[in-house]
Formats: structure tokens, C-alpha cells, sequence
């Protein structure tokens, strides 16, 4: 089972350039969110969706955007990056909310922006 | 102060046992969750405990729970060099549920041989 694939593993922006972050699974969860991961600072939801077609603001959502056009699919877009945007970025999806709502995390994306 | 608060780091020696502490402010949460976290990966569901349950127990891994406190305890049992992760503490808070869980901002567990 393929699970939460995130593409790229790693990738290194200059300031002001624009980029995309992949997120597919293959789990058929309705749940899907983004989170980004500081050193020390835990995670922070920058923003999710209960479906294709509807997404929701995070706890940090300013400098995303998200499209949910599929079950599958939930992309991640960064506009002019900054550098205070350099951080690991964890995409994850769940079945349910309620219930045990667990969440099934992808490996990661690390991001550096200079 | 924060949501959810954890210690950054945790040493302890190979055989030992561990315990992880974590604090939250949400009174109602429902669910209450334990993330593992190995270098490089995402994070990992390593158990949960319900907030009608005071302890679970699954193998190494007890679970306690002290709802008046608000204080959530993870002890790991015999702890082995595989143990050495970042452990997350994930309170489901109110009206948690679509907006995904609070983590704590992690405890390093780190194992002397």
C-alpha cells in the first residue's frame, strides 16, 4: 500500500518563486490536511478538506493556497516564497474526523527558501 | 500558555523505562492521541486512549490519563535503541474533528546505551 505520497522529498526555492507541493493517497479517506513541522515547534495545520471540492484555513494558512479537484489529490501551492516559509511540510489524510479519526502521514517535504 | 505542552527532550538509559508527560487545556477532549515520529518520516499513530479511560496498556506502551489534571503520560516499558523518536501528544479539542488535531511540539526521547 502506497499510503500518503508527497512529492518533492526536498527542494530549495530562491525568494519570490512560486512553487507546488504534491500530496496523493490512496486510502479513499475523505480527510485530508497539510500541516508544516518548525524545529521545536511542533505542527501547525495550514489548511484542510472534508472532500473534494471543499477546503478550510488552518491555524497558518497566510502564503497557501490548496485545491481539492479530487478524492485523492490535494495540492499545496506556495506564492512568492518567503524565507520564513522554509520548514518541512507533512501532508496527511484520515477516513474519519470523529471516531478514532486517525491520521496517515506522508514522509515529508522539506522546503528551503533563500 | 500553549494548547498542549511536552518537555523537548527526555534521556534515558537502554532498558529503562521512559515516561513522556503532556499537558492540555481542553477540559473536553474526547480522544486523546500519541504520534511517533522516527528521523526523516512522517509521523506514526502510536496509541490513543478515550477520555472515559483512566490507563491502556498495549504490550511496552501504558497509557494514563488524569482528566483533572489534564495530564496525559505516555511510559514506555524496557526502552530500546528503536525507541529513539519525537513523541507527540494529539488531544482531540472541542469541535475538533474535520480541523484535525493539536500536537504538542514534541519529545525527543533519547536513549543511552
Amino acid at each position: 500500500n502506497a499510503g500518503v505520497t508527497q512529492t518533492p522529498k526536498f527542494r530549495i526555492l530562491k525568494i519570490g518563486q512560486s512553487m507546488t507541493l504534491q500530496c496523493t493517497q490512496d486510502m479513499n479517506h475523505n480527510y485530508m490536511y497539510w500541516y508544516r513541522q518548525d524545529p521545536g515547534m511542533g505542527l501547525k495545520l495550514i489548511y484542510y478538506s472534508v472532500g473534494a471540492g471543499i477546503t478550510d484555513k488552518g491555524e497558518v494558512p497566510n502564503g497557501y493556497n490548496v485545491s481539492r479537484s479530487t478524492t485523492e489529490d490535494f495540492p499545496l501551492r506556495l506564492e512568492l516564497a518567503a524565507p520564513s516559509q522554509t520548514s518541512v511540510y507533512f501532508c496527511a489524510s484520515s477516513y474519519v474526523a470523529g471516531a478514532t479519526g486517525e491520521l496517515f502521514f506522508g514522509e515529508g517535504s522539506r522546503l528551503t527558501v533563500l | 500558555g500553549e494548547d498542549v505542552e511536552q518537555s523537548l527532550f527526555l534521556s534515558v538509559r537502554e532498558g529503562d523505562s521512559s515516561v513522556i508527560n503532556c499537558t492540555y487545556t481542553d477540559s473536553s477532549s474526547t480522544y486523546l492521541y500519541w504520534y511517533k515520529q522516527e528521523p526523516g518520516a512522517g509521523l506514526q499513530l502510536l496509541t490513543y486512549i478515550f477520555s472515559n479511560m483512566d490507563m491502556k496498556q498495549d504490550q511496552r506502551l501504558t497509557v494514563l490519563l488524569n482528566k483533572k489534571d489534564k495530564h496525559l503520560s505516555l511510559r514506555i516499558a524496557d526502552t530500546q535503541t528503536g525507541d529513539s523518536a519525537i513523541y507527540f501528544c494529539a488531544p482531540r479539542m472541542t469541535g475538533g474533528g474535520a480541523d484535525g488535531l493539536t500536537f504538542g511540539k514534541g519529545t525527543h526521547l533519547i536513549i543511552q546505551p
